[in-house]
């Protein structure tokens, strides 16, 4: 079975702050990565995603995530944060299909 | 709307009353998955499927849920006897068969209050 672990439940910034949201996942075989995205409103949707290959991904709206292999870990990272990135914010490893959903981040920016 | 349609998007029933809802997913896309989302946390995994096949089911499915594909289009997931601890957010999501296998496309989620 696998299992995902988000450590921030709730984060506040300013605009232009920089963001790191952690994820770590155990899973014993071949793992697709998701970041997940959730605006006030709106329906969940595709952040980011990693199959394979270049494990710096990017996803839209300036987001990007690292996967690296050896700490089973695909954090969550934007340089400078605006107000409308205000959001919950999901990590989703999925191995056979079957994304699993991590708690989630609730994040405020400030403008 | 070429999305992920759910109905009713907001149900309020008596404990002990029977709910179904319904999910039109992306019409090419061949898988179908219900979450159950809870203030505070994220999706948990009910069920999927494979077109009309049901192929993994959650042990959170207790033998008051059911759900179905009848022809591989939309879906329904029924809840009996509903319980208070099913008051929840149901989401559901297709993705596509082939390329971009699990990428999930979600509905906007139908949301039980069970008084």
């Amino acid at each position: 079975a696998q299992s995902v672990s988000q450590h921030n439940h709730h984060v506040i910034l300013s605009e232009a702050a920089s963001l790191e949201l952690g994820c770590n996942y155990s899973y014993g075989g071949t793992v697709n990565l998701f970041w997940y995205v959730q605006y006030p409103g709106q329906h969940l949707q595709l952040l980011l995603k990693y199959f394979s290959g270049d494990p710096l991904v990017k996803g839209i709206k300036g987001f990007e995530a690292e996967f690296i292999k050896s700490k089973f870990s695909f954090n969550l990272r934007k340089p400078s944060v605006q107000w409308s990135d205000t959001a919950e914010y999901f990590c989703a490893p999925g191995g056979s299909y079957i994304p699993t959903f991590g708690r989630g981040t609730s994040l405020i920016v400030h403008p | 709307d070429t999305g992920v349609s759910q109905d009713p998007r907001h149900k309020i029933t008596k404990r002990g009353q029977n709910v179904t809802f319904r999910c039109d997913p992306i019409s090419e896309h061949n898988r179908l998955y219900w979450y159950r989302q809870t203030l505070g946390q994220g999706p948990e995994f009910l069920t999927y499927f494979q077109n009309e096949a049901q192929l993994e089911k959650s042990r959170l499915l207790s033998d008051r849920f059911s759900a179905e594909r009848p022809k591989g289009s939309f879906s329904t997931l029924e809840i009996q006897r509903t319980e208070q601890g099913d008051s929840a957010m149901y989401l559901c999501a297709s993705s596509p068969g082939t390329g971009g296998a699990n990428v999930l496309t979600f509905g906007a989620g139908s949301r039980l209050t069970v008084l």
